[in-house]
């Protein structure tokens, strides 16, 4: 069985600062590892994936997360904050290394920006 | 190309009653996924369908169902609500590459779905 853990169901930084957002995951198979974001009354944002090759990904709006097989992470990082990364973000892996259009979800991070 | 559709945006519904959801995907993604996400959670699978053929069923109760035409649109159908019902339900489409694999998953608004 695959699930997925996220350290902190909220995080708040100010603007400028370093994002971090944390996410252990468990798979018996070679997972595919994406970060989504949800902005209020929204669907999902694709915001990078890992499924294989380089450890270290790079995605939209200046995030990237790097795959850890040793750790069983996928950290989600950006140097600096700005106010419109306020929202919540998903890490998500995928059933028997993407043959199947099932993903499971962690439990989400809420990320407050402030001033 | 336009994104994933998803109709209604919104609906309310009496608990007993019945709701069809629908989903368009992207042009030329052949995969359709449903998620459940209750309010505070992350989203729950439901179902897959991929050539009209239902390719995975998360642990959902029979009242739930999909399907997927020729066009690949689909719908879930959710029978004789429950309260616990109420949540923003997600439809996810995707492309299909080499040895099957599903790709990365492009997702609608949502249908907000209140049951009272």
């Amino acid at each position: 069985a695959q699930s997925v853990t996220q350290l902190g169901s909220h995080v708040s930084v100010s603007e400028g600062a370093l994002v971090l957002l944390r996410c252990n995951y468990s798979s018996s198979v070679p997972p595919y590892l994406f970060w989504y974001v949800q902005y209020p009354n929204q669907g999902l944002q694709l915001l990078l994936k890992y499924t294989t090759g380089a450890t270290l990904v790079k995605g939209i709006n200046g995030f990237e997360a790097e795959f850890k097989k040793s750790e069983t992470s996928f950290h989600l990082t950006k140097p600096s904050a700005h106010m419109s990364d306020a929202a919540e973000y998903f890490c998500a892996v995928s059933g028997a290394s993407g043959n199947t259009g099932k993903l499971i979800f962690g439990q989400g991070t809420t990320l407050q920006v402030k001033p | 190309d336009a994104g994933v559709t998803q109709s209604p945006t919104h609906l309310i519904k009496t608990r007993g009653q019945h709701v069809t959801l629908r989903c368009s995907p992207i042009s030329g993604h052949k995969s359709v996924s449903w998620y459940q996400q209750v309010l505070g959670q992350g989203p729950q699978f439901i179902f897959q369908y991929y050539e009209k053929e239902e390719r995975g069923r998360g642990n959902f109760p029979d009242r739930f169902s999909a399907r997927q035409f020729p066009n690949y649109s689909s719908e879930l159908n959710v029978n004789a609500l429950l309260l616990g019902d109420s949540a923003l339900y997600l439809c996810a489409s995707s492309h299909t590459g080499l040895a099957g694999y599903f790709g990365e998953q492009y997702f609608g608004p949502g249908t907000r779905l209140t049951v009272t």
